[in-house]
């Protein structure tokens, strides 16, 4: 039973254009939400996460937006590069915050940016 | 500037088989986990360390054993290798308290 969702498994998108990638979440208790970023044959690497007692958080051309009423979250990347290109993972932990030791990941999203 | 390594990379084994997945950091972190990633699913935890001294079942615990060996290492043993953990398996370590986690390359195990 997944506790995390990422209903797309692929996206593709125009350079220069605006990606939305989406998440939903059945457990109310998670408190942290994280977007990893990997490309093939490496790690994920972390991309920017935010708390839930929080609506938004933006660093640079990502953002994050949480809905909680609807335990819902989606990254906005803008402009879209072709270097963004790769699978997304949202994942959420439940309780202790960001020091949580257990991140629960959503299946992925594969982002390919269009030259 | 290592960050994170994992050895080996490829490994094919033999069902019944044994092997050690190692894994090292360089960043002085107190927590280390041990992921796997199967086609079309998210990162599963298998196993996890708080830190030295301490290793916690994540998820998918069945079918291995973890050795925190110092602050640095944390391996991963299957005992007797199952086609059901053909995986790829990812390392990872943060600072407790803190939000991300950094990862190694990942180990690609196919078992036959």
């Amino acid at each position: 039973d997944q506790q995390v969702k990422q209903n797309s498994p692929s996206l593709s998108v125009q350079e220069g254009r605006i990606s939305i990638l989406n998440c939903d979440y059945t457990n109310s208790m998670f408190d942290y939400f994280l977007w990893y970023k990997k490309y093939p044959a490496e790690g994920p690497t972390f991309l920017i996460s935010i708390s839930s007692i929080k609506d938004k958080n933006e660093d640079g051309r990502f953002t994050v937006f949480l809905n909680k009423s609807a335990k819902h979250l989606s990254l906005h990347i803008v402009p879209s590069q072709p270097g963004d290109s790769a699978v997304y993972f949202c994942a959420a932990s439940l309780g202790g915050g960001a020091g949580s030791y257990q991140l629960t990941f959503g299946k992925g999203t594969k982002l390919s940016v269009i030259p | 500037n290592a960050g994170v390594t994992q050895t080996p990379k490829f490994q094919v084994l033999k069902t019944g088989q044994s092997m050690t997945l190692q894994c090292a950091q360089d960043m002085n972190h107190n927590s280390m986990y041990w992921y796997r990633q199967d086609p079309g699913m998210g990162l599963r935890l298998i196993y996890y360390s708080a830190s030295e001294g301490t290793t916690d079942k994540g998820e998918v615990p069945n079918g291995y054993n973890v050795s925190r060996l110092n602050k640095r290492e944390f391996s991963l043993r299957l005992e007797s290798a199952a086609p059901s953990q053909t995986s790829v398996y990812f390392c990872a370590s943060k600072v407790t308290g803190s939000t991300e986690a950094f990862f190694g390359q990942g180990t690609r195990l196919t078992v036959v």
